[in-house]
């Protein structure tokens, strides 16, 4: 098993819908939870952080569930500018970043 | 301006020749970071160094060896290149050794022919 799985999509999605991706990771001792987006032959940048309580930040909300060890990131109201990977990141130890493979996402006009 | 950044962008090199890659970063971190991401977009730490001790050393051949003359530049060399080194290799920095403020350089693309 993948120590970070996520759906690889590619999700296909209209302007303004809102659009979930799901992420799974196999440790439990996991430490921290992050959302990275990686644009098409650009590094990645760190999107946001996912805390236990779930946190907002504009159109993107992160949300964890320890006990099933699953992150998600909900975007509402897509943009075309939002068309890009994005990259669960999960830390066991905070020195080191697992990366899942990302999920593709275009948001189409 | 830019805060990570590496040398060079593109680099096109024969199999058995050995090539280095550069990474200097301005944001005062000391913690770099070399990470490889394949032609399946899978991104893998390689290398880490705090205030230039390498604390990080994954599971990668001995023909790549980092070098981190100071806390600002850590460089990447590899020796004898092979077909499966071809992908792009990223730099990043920290601040101590938090991975949460990871920035990332812009990447160089390496293709071994």
């Amino acid at each position: 098993r993948k120590e970070v799985e996520q759906d690889p999509g590619p999700f296909n999605v209209p302007e303004g819908a809102t659009v979930a991706f799901n992420c799974t990771y196999s440790n439990s001792a996991s430490q921290s939870f992050f959302w990275y987006r990686q644009d098409c032959r650009k590094e990645p940048k760190l999107l946001m952080s996912v805390y236990s309580s779930g946190n907002e930040d504009g159109r993107f909300t992160a949300q964890l569930n320890r006990a099933s060890q699953y992150i998600s990131l909900l975007i509402r109201d897509s943009k075309l500018s939002d068309s890009a990977t994005y990259l669960c990141v999960v830390s066991l130890n905070n020195r080191k970043l697992i990366w899942g493979l990302g999920t593709s996402l275009a948001v189409n006009p | 301006d830019t805060a990570v950044s590496q040398t060079p962008k593109y680099l096109v090199t024969q199999m058995g020749n050995d090539k280095s890659i550069k990474c200097e970063q301005n944001l005062g971190h000391d913690t770099m970071y070399w990470y490889k991401q394949d032609s399946k977009k899978f991104l893998k730490i390689m290398f880490s160094y705090n205030n230039k001790e390498l604390i990080i050393n994954e599971t990668v051949p001995n023909r790549f060896s980092p070098k981190s003359p100071d806390k600002a530049h850590l460089n990447l060399h590899i020796n004898s290149l092979e077909l499966g080194d071809s992908a792009v290799y990223f730099c990043a920095s920290s601040q101590e050794i938090k991975v949460d403020t990871q920035y990332f350089g812009p990447g160089t693309r390496l293709t071994v022919l």
